[in-house]
């Protein structure tokens, strides 16, 4: 059973434009919802994470968007850059589940 | 001054070997985790340890053994390589095992059994 499901597997955006990542979540007691950037030949980085008391948060040109009635939450790149392309990932954590689960990540490639 | 320090970086061995993959980190957390990457990215987690102990043990063959001889420490013993082991394995470590998690990733061991 799959609890985070990330969409789409894959995604290419100019650069400048908008990339949009989608994860829906199954376990309603997760409370932490963190995004990860992966580079080829790197760990997963934390890039920024929302808790479901709020329904966006921004840092720079990256945004959380998290509604949960629908048991959703997104990423949004704002200005795409060449150097943004990385495998993201999703992941939700919380209640005593002991354990982060991940979605099944998106390879982003910003074409220059 | 890496926080969370894996190696080898590369591994390479024949099938049926018994291979070690190290793991120290500096940030002062007390649990740890091993996670395997797939060729499709996928990351799975393995095992976690929280104060040197087991908590978390997924559906993992028997042949993959951790140890943690102390909080900052968490190794990965891997008995009787076999072909699909071939992937790569990450350290990582967060303050407490419950509740929120924020990972801190090793940057990765590349195992390739031949």
């Amino acid at each position: 059973q799959q609890q985070v499901k990330q969409s789409p597997q894959s995604l290419i955006v100019q650069k400048g434009g908008i990339s949009i990542i989608n994860c829906a979540y199954e376990n309603t007691a997760f409370d932490y919802f963190p995004w990860y950037q992966q580079f080829p030949g790197k760990g997963p980085a934390l890039l920024i994470a929302i808790r479901p008391d709020v329904s966006e948060k921004k840092e720079g040109r990256f945004t959380i968007s998290f509604n949960k009635s629908a048991k959703q939450f997104s990423l949004h790149i704002m200005d795409s850059q060449p150097g943004d392309s990385a495998t993201y990932f999703c992941a939700a954590s919380g209640g005593n589940a002991g354990k982060s689960t991940f979605g099944d990540g998106t390879t982003l490639t910003v074409k220059p | 001054d890496t926080a969370v320090s894996q190696t080898p970086k590369y591994l390479v061995t024949q099938m049926g070997n018994d291979k070690s993959i190290k793991c120290e980190q500096n940030l002062g957390h007390d649990t740890m985790y091993w996670y395997k990457q797939d060729s499709k990215k996928f990351l799975k987690i393995m095992f976690s340890y929280n104060n040197k102990e087991l908590i978390i043990n997924e559906t993992v063959p028997n042949r993959f053994s951790p140890k943690s001889p102390d909080k900052a420490h968490l190794n990965l013993h891997i008995n009787s390589l076999e072909l699909g082991d071939s992937a790569v394995y990450f350290c990582a470590s967060s303050q407490g095992s419950q509740g929120s998690q924020k990972l801190f990733f090793g940057s990765g061991t590349q195992l390739s059994v031949l």
